[in-house]
């Protein structure tokens, strides 16, 4: 099965730089995605790792470890529509559906 | 975006009442999801569809039935509702390959059962 633990909740201050971590334990790894989801809204895609290094977006990164069972991502010169929630993902490979397990999510509120 | 849509969006039931709530795309992407969304839970998936007539059970998937007759519509029934369904649904369609796809969601309903 799949066990992945993020904080729950991570406040930081317009301008400024975040890292959310996310560990996992998988019984198989077939990727890992990041989504944010703002208040009351659906959850959007923000990355997906499958091999070990950073993924550079514009003012968003995300980095993986597959041998630590580790991603980060980190978000750059906060803005305040920054203040979402972001939910870890991972994509096992042993299935047929194209599954993810998802964490419960780290809720980041920026501050002015 | 996606063109994944959820009906109703919003809706209140008594106990005890079935419910159907429906999933419909326009992307043509194999794979579909229901999950649902409750405070300190993040996202539980429910069913998932790999094809027209071929579903399975997710994590959460008592009380709870799909269907699929159609690429484009995926309906989730709740045959008789009760209060601890009560909860935030969201529909998620991915493909073609399923690993490695990015998931994209529809806009959610939001359901009361009193």
């Amino acid at each position: 099965g799949q066990n992945i633990d993020q904080p729950t909740e991570m406040t930081a201050t317009e301008g400024a730089i975040v890292q959310i971590n996310c560990t996992y334990q998988t019984s198989g790894f077939n990727g890992l995605f990041w989504y944010q989801q703002h208040a009351g809204e659906a959850p959007t895609f923000l990355s997906y790792n499958v091999l070990d290094g950073l993924e550079e977006k514009g003012r968003f990164s995300s980095f993986l470890s597959r041998s630590k069972g580790y991603s980060y991502l980190l978000l750059k010169e906060l803005q305040m529509k920054d203040s979402a929630s972001y939910l870890c993902a991972v994509h096992p490979s042993n299935t047929n559906a194209g599954k993810s397990t998802f964490g419960d999510g780290t809720t980041l509120t920026v501050k002015p | 975006d996606a063109g994944i849509t959820q009906s109703p969006r919003h809706k209140v039931t008594e106990t005890g009442t079935p419910v159907t709530l429906r999933c419909h795309q326009t992307e043509n992407h194999r794979y579909m999801y229901w999950y649902r969304q409750d405070p300190g839970h993040g996202l539980r998936l429910i069913h998932y569809s790999y094809g027209v007539k071929d579903t399975d059970k997710g994590e959460v998937s008592d009380g709870y039935s799909v269907s699929r007759s159609k690429t484009e519509d995926f309906l989730l029934t709740l045959e008789s509702a009760t209060s601890s369904q009560t909860s935030v649904y969201f529909c998620a369609i991915a493909g073609p390959q399923g690993q490695g796809d990015t998931q994209y969601f529809g806009p959610g309903t939001r359901l009361t059962v009193l």
